[in-house]
């Protein structure tokens, strides 16, 4: 069965940074794009980066380029997301997902709160 | 870049009736569009991908259709259970924007 399980969020202050984990099992983990959704409360689905199998390749949004950066460790079967110069607006719930051709599959989410 | 416009933002539905809703993309997006289920409090569910492809387990009164910029899934004899949120996404090329979302409720 295909998990994703989502931690590392939190309350943070604007400016400061956090790392998100999400560890995924049953599945081979290295044969998959990966990457992370947000959902603000009581809003749409935004798209907040992808990465290639290999981690060779990276994708953002402008909302969030050069602030996050998504990688990942096939090894531990893991991915990350480290988010810097968080702002209020980065408020959200953050889903792991899986797929290119779609997000088949997602986690169920961790809480980031950006507030002082 | 690319927005994506669903339309209606809500409609109010009755068990059994079909139900279609639409996403426009501001450029052709050929058929790399995805649609998903969101009920509240849960992560969303694939439902079709490359715009007319059914996910597995997804049941058959589910349907995507459309091609270039304008897409549309159709819910036929629609269930209690199909009251929740769906949104569009473009897929395939990044970035892979989602579109705002359709409230489906059920009267």
């Amino acid at each position: 069965e295909v998990q994703l399980v989502e931690t590392g969020g939190g309350l943070v202050q604007p400016g400061r940074s956090l790392k998100l984990s999400c560890v995924a099992s049953g599945f081979t983990f290295n044969n998959y794009w990966m990457s992370w959704t947000r959902q603000a409360p009581g809003k749409g689905l935004e798209w907040v980066a992808s990465i290639t199998n290999s981690g060779g390749s990276t994708y953002y949004p402008d909302s969030v380029k050069g602030r996050f950066t998504i990688s990942r460790d096939n090894a531990q079967n893991t991915l990350y997301l480290q988010m810097n110069s968080l702002r209020s607006e980065d408020t959200a719930t953050y889903y792991c997902t899986r797929g290119s051709k779609g997000f088949a599959y997602w986690g169920q989410g961790t809480l980031v709160t950006v507030s002082s | 870049n690319i927005v994506m416009t669903q339309s209606p933002k809500s409609m109010s539905i009755s068990v059994g009736d079909r139900v279609t809703m639409n996403c426009k993309a501001s450029q052709n997006v050929y058929n790399n569009i995805a649609w998903y289920q969101q009920k509240p409090g849960k992560s969303p569910k694939l439902l079709i991908y490359y715009a007319s492809n059914r996910y597995t387990g997804v049941p058959d009164r589910f349907t995507g259709s459309g091609s270039g910029t304008d897409f549309t899934l159709t819910i036929n004899s629609v269930q209690a259970e199909d009251a929740a949120f769906y949104y569009c996404q473009r897929i395939y090329n990044s970035p892979y924007t989602f579109g705002a979302g359709t409230k489906l409720e059920l009267k």
